[in-house]
């Protein structure tokens, strides 16, 4: 079972759009939508972001958004805020009903 | 409000079993509609899925750790537990416990962690 790949920092001025990839197999990410992302703050818990590779939890700001095609599943954070600069992870179900997490994304907010 | 509060020693001592519980306030783990599991993370690096449990008793491990852990539910203090054997320096991490309903993938609530060494 290997880790998602993410590319390790991504950087943006405030109010640009960044993408997030995450890149599995086709085990994984190409094989269930079940693919969910989180924001980490140095220090804190994970804070759930998106689910099931589109939906957004009850409070989280429209200005995330979630997408996938083939064995990609892509995380879009629009008009960027200083409060956004974080790491990223995606986590993927997996066949042999278990789950894997992607190593994990620096956002800098310039 | 569910809160979920994880607890057990910071310190484990090379080759010992480490023993962490999370304690569920605010919803119960006697239900088959959430998964309860662990996640951990090294210093510096990122999040590593441990395992999973649902009250039916089905477990689900990470394969290259699966021979050394144990997650079970005690219904009647309302906790999730994990045991994880034969601890050296690379189980050093925080440890998360955190809740996914069932048919979704996001896991929605988490606990604050807990930091564990593996040091004699």
């Amino acid at each position: 079972q290997s880790a998602l790949t993410q590319p390790a920092s991504v950087s943006g001025s405030p109010g640009q759009s960044i993408s997030i990839s995450c890149t599995g197999t086709s085990s994984d990410v190409g094989r269930y939508n079940s693919v969910s992302w989180y924001q980490q703050h140095p220090g804190k818990a994970p804070k759930l972001i998106i689910y099931d590779v589109t939906n957004r939890p009850s409070g989280v700001s429209n200005r995330f958004s979630g997408s996938k095609s083939a064995n990609t599943a892509s995380l879009t954070i629009s008009g960027l805020q200083a409060e956004d600069e974080a790491d990223y992870y995606c986590n993927s179900y997996t066949t042999g009903s278990t789950w894997v997490f992607g190593g994990g994304t620096k956002l800098t907010v310039l | 409000q569910l809160q979920l509060q994880e607890s057990g020693p910071g310190l484990v001592q090379p080759s010992e079993t480490l023993s962490l519980t999370c304690t569920v306030s605010g919803g119960s783990v006697s239900t088959n509609n959430y998964y309860w599991g662990w996640i951990r993370q090294p210093p510096g690096k990122g999040l590593e899925w441990i395992g999973n449990i649902v009250y039916s008793g089905s477990t689900y491990y990470n394969p290259s750790l699966k021979s050394r852990v144990t997650i079970s539910l005690d219904t009647s203090k309302n906790q999730c537990s994990l045991n994880l054997s034969s601890v050296t320096a690379a189980d050093t991490a925080v440890y998360f416990c955190a809740r996914r309903r069932a048919g979704d993938s996001g896991l929605e609530d988490w606990g604050q962690g807990t930091q564990v060494t593996v040091s004699s």
